[in-house]
């Protein structure tokens, strides 16, 4: 299986702050790598496929990059309603897997 | 946009068969890859599985054998089933809906809607 490791596990952050979480997959994965948003009692939401693809919908603060075993979400600027839980997911191979998340709290 | 919505039984005891299902709303049951998945405190995001509306599957080897996911394309809904429960299947049930792209592995394949989750506990 790849393993999928996501830091920080939380992190704490300012309205207006410019944020950046990491994943890390535990061999390469090119850029089958994507990224979803989980609210409190809420299903997960797709923010970026294939690595820097922004999902329809998505505010244009969101954005993604690498390539390989290193990736990152950018949110340029945080908005109250971006405080959640984030994960990264490959799809490199059959058994997808997903990251363990990262906790974005207010500071 | 599809919107898909789980229901199922909220308790159960070890070694009973848990049943669940995903009502799909919104657009054709023969669009997507229709998936289960499940999140708990211990294990995070777990995939199970996934049909087409071909009847193809593909479930994560670590619980096959024990899943099945099956499809009723006349009432627009897919079903999963775990067998023999016990409290590691204790967890909050996600169904969603996959894209895939590409035309040959590796592929982009990934969850573009998922449902709000129901909660599954299993206690003797």
């Amino acid at each position: 299986d790849i393993q999928m490791t996501q830091s920080p596990s939380s992190l704490s952050a300012s309205i207006g702050d410019r944020v950046t979480i990491t994943c890390r997959a535990s061999q390469s994965i090119s850029t089958y790598l994507h990224w979803y948003q989980q609210k409190p009692g809420q299903g997960p939401k797709l923010l970026i496929y294939a690595a820097s693809g922004l999902q329809s919908g998505v505010p244009s603060r969101f954005s993604g990059s690498g390539s390989g075993t290193d990736f990152t979400l950018t949110i340029s600027s945080l908005q109250p309603e971006d405080f959640a839980t984030y994960y990264c997911q490959q799809s490199y191979t059959t058994l997808i897997t997903f990251g363990q998340g990262t906790r974005l709290e207010i500071k | 946009q599809v919107q898909l919505q789980e229901s199922g039984p909220g308790l159960m005891k070890p070694s009973e068969t848990l049943s669940l299902t995903c009502a799909v709303a919104g657009d054709s049951i023969n669009t997507f890859y229709w998936n289960w998945i499940r999140q708990s405190p211990g294990k995070g995001l777990e995939w199970i599985g996934y049909i087409y509306y071909s009847g193809s599957t593909n479930y994560n080897p670590s619980l096959k054998g024990r899943v099945s996911i099956s499809l009723d394309t006349s009432r627009n809904q897919f079903s999963l089933k775990v067998n023999s429960v016990t409290a590691a299947d204790t967890a909050v049930y996600y169904c969603a809906a996959g894209v895939l792209t590409g035309y040959y592995s590796p592929y982009h394949y990934y969850m573009a809607v998922w449902g709000k989750g129901t909660t599954v506990t299993v206690s003797s």
